[in-house]
């Protein structure tokens, strides 16, 4: 089955311990791309990759990295979380960037930063 | 960061009635995309828009992309209590970065 999953689906941290959220999806996809939604801001993007090794920043990339070695995997790391980063996180995958290509969402991970 | 103007916020309508939602924003887009959030799952895709003032279906809902190219609106006709969930425009960002601006979403409850 196509899919974009993420692990974990619900996350509890405390403020500074390093985390990752992993994304994967099986569609040979080169574009992926993070989204944070937050009620009553809908979705931002966080950063996103065009292909292997190429990651840019979003609209919201402080406190964040990413890494892109591998076409399907697409992990984003809190190095130190804080709690204005509780959030739902969302990865999305397609083709390639834009256009006609649809994005396809993961399930989302729920963090909390205590 | 840019945001489009999504209204309603919410919305709480009898099963049968037609329901309406609109975005607006201040800059032009070139493809007009609505999503649908079910409780506990990501936003998948109902209808996209790549014309000005092209008018597309997908069942029981029809969307518009505006002639300005800074609007759309999505209607539902005849709505069913599966319809309930959060609705949410998004506006693909030119530039070639794949990225989507979001609408703050509208919720949708459906009373049978």
């Amino acid at each position: 089955e196509a899919q974009v999953t993420q692990n974990p689906r619900y996350l509890i941290t405390v403020t500074g311990k390093k985390l990752t959220v992993t994304c994967s999806q099986n569609m040979n996809h080169e574009y992926m791309s993070w989204y944070r939604q937050d009620p009553g801001l809908g979705l931002r993007q966080i950063y996103y990759s065009m292909n292997v090794e190429v990651t840019d920043k979003g609209d919201v990339p402080e406190g964040y990295k990413v890494s892109r070695k591998e076409k399907r995997n697409f992990p984003l790391i809190l190095e130190s979380p804080s709690p204005n980063q509780t959030s739902l996180y969302f990865c999305a995958s397609s083709f390639k960037a834009g256009g006609v290509n649809e994005q396809f969402f993961g399930p989302g991970t729920r963090l909390t930063v205590l | 960061g840019q945001q489009l103007n999504q209204s309603p916020q919410s919305m709480f309508i009898q099963e049968g009635e037609d329901v309406s939602m609109n975005c607006t924003s201040s800059s032009i887009f070139n493809t007009w995309l609505w999503y649908k959030q079910d409780p506990g799952e990501g936003p998948v895709l109902l209808i996209a828009l790549y014309k000005a003032g092209e008018l597309t279906s997908n069942g029981r809902l029809t969307a518009q992309f505006g002639i300005t190219r800074k609007d759309s609106f999505l209607n539902i006709s005849a709505s069913i209590p599966s319809d309930v969930g959060i609705y949410f425009c998004a506006g693909l960002y030119s530039g070639n970065t794949g990225k989507l601006i979001f609408g703050q979403g509208t919720t949708l409850q459906v009373k049978p």
